[in-house]
C-alpha cells in the first residue's frame, strides 16, 4: 500500500525558532500534498493544498508567511513554522494524493510540536 | 475550515453493543470517507463512500449516506474494546479548484468492558 512518512515524529523547539517538518511519499508521487493541524481533542484542520512546483493554496485564516509550504519534488513536501510560539503547539498531519485526479488520499502519522 | 459536524461528540458503551455515530455537512461532495485515530496516532482509513452510493459494508462496520439529508452514519456491530478511539468522517469534494478533504468534528466512543 501506499505510504507517507513525517519527519520528525515529535519536535520541542523554543519560542521565537523555526522548525521544518518533512513529508515523503515513499512508494508514489503525489502531485497534490495536504498540511493539516490538529489541536488536542479537536478534529483535523486543513491548512493549506500544495502542488508539486507551485505556491502553496492556504486555508482561510492561515497564515501564509507563518507556515512556509515547499513542494519541491513529486515525493517531499515541506512546512515551516516560522519564529514558532507556544499557541503554534499541535500535531501536524500530512497527506498525499497520487497522481492527477487520485482520489484516494494517504496520511502520514503525524508530527507533534511543542514550542516552549 | 470543516466540513460539518458529527453527533454524538461522545459515546461511551459496554463491549458486545452496537455504536452508531453520525456526520453531517454542507457542499455536495465526490464521496465521504471514514476514518479512526487512537489517541496521539495517525490516522486509519476505514471505509469510503462514494456520492452514488447509499449503503457499504466492511466486516464490522456499516456506513450509510444520503446525499438529499447530506448526512452519513457510521455503524460498528458488536464492539470490543479495541475500538476505542475517535472517529471522524471526512467529505472529498471540489472547492478552489482542488479535491479536498474536509473533516468532521469526530466522534469520541469508548467502549468499556
Amino acid at each position: 500500500g501506499a505510504v507517507v512518512s513525517q519527519h520528525p515524529s515529535w519536535v520541542i523547539c523554543k519560542s521565537g525558532t523555526s522548525v521544518k517538518i518533512e513529508c515523503r511519499s515513499l512508494d508514489f508521487q503525489a502531485t497534490t500534498m495536504f498540511w493539516y493541524r490538529q489541536f488536542p481533542k479537536q478534529s483535523l484542520m486543513l491548512m493549506a493544498t500544495s502542488n508539486e512546483g507551485s505556491k502553496a493554496t492556504y486555508e482561510q485564516g492561515v497564515e501564509k508567511d507563518k507556515f512556509l509550504i515547499n513542494h519541491a519534488s513529486l515525493t517531499l513536501s515541506t512546512l515551516t513554522v516560522t519564529s514558532a510560539h507556544p499557541e503554534d503547539s499541535s500535531f501536524y498531519i500530512c497527506s498525499a494524493r497520487p497522481g492527477l485526479g487520485g482520489r484516494e488520499q494517504f496520511f502520514g502519522p503525524g508530527t507533534r510540536l511543542t514550542v516552549l | 475550515s470543516q466540513q460539518g459536524e458529527e453527533d454524538p461528540q461522545a459515546l461511551s458503551i459496554q463491549e458486545g453493543e452496537n455504536a452508531t455515530m453520525n456526520c453531517s455537512y454542507k457542499t455536495s461532495i465526490n464521496n465521504l470517507q471514514w476514518y479512526r485515530q487512537n489517541s496521539g496516532r495517525g490516522l486509519v482509513h476505514l471505509i469510503l463512500i462514494r456520492s452514488n452510493e447509499r449503503e457499504k459494508h466492511s466486516g464490522r462496520l456499516r456506513v450509510t449516506l444520503d446525499t438529499s439529508k447530506k448526512s452519513s452514519s457510521l455503524l460498528i456491530t458488536a464492539s470490543r474494546a479495541a475500538d476505542t478511539a475517535s472517529y471522524f468522517c471526512a467529505t472529498d469534494s471540489l472547492s478552489g479548484g482542488y479535491n479536498k478533504l474536509i473533516f468532521g468534528a469526530g466522534t469520541r466512543l469508548a467502549v468499556h468492558p
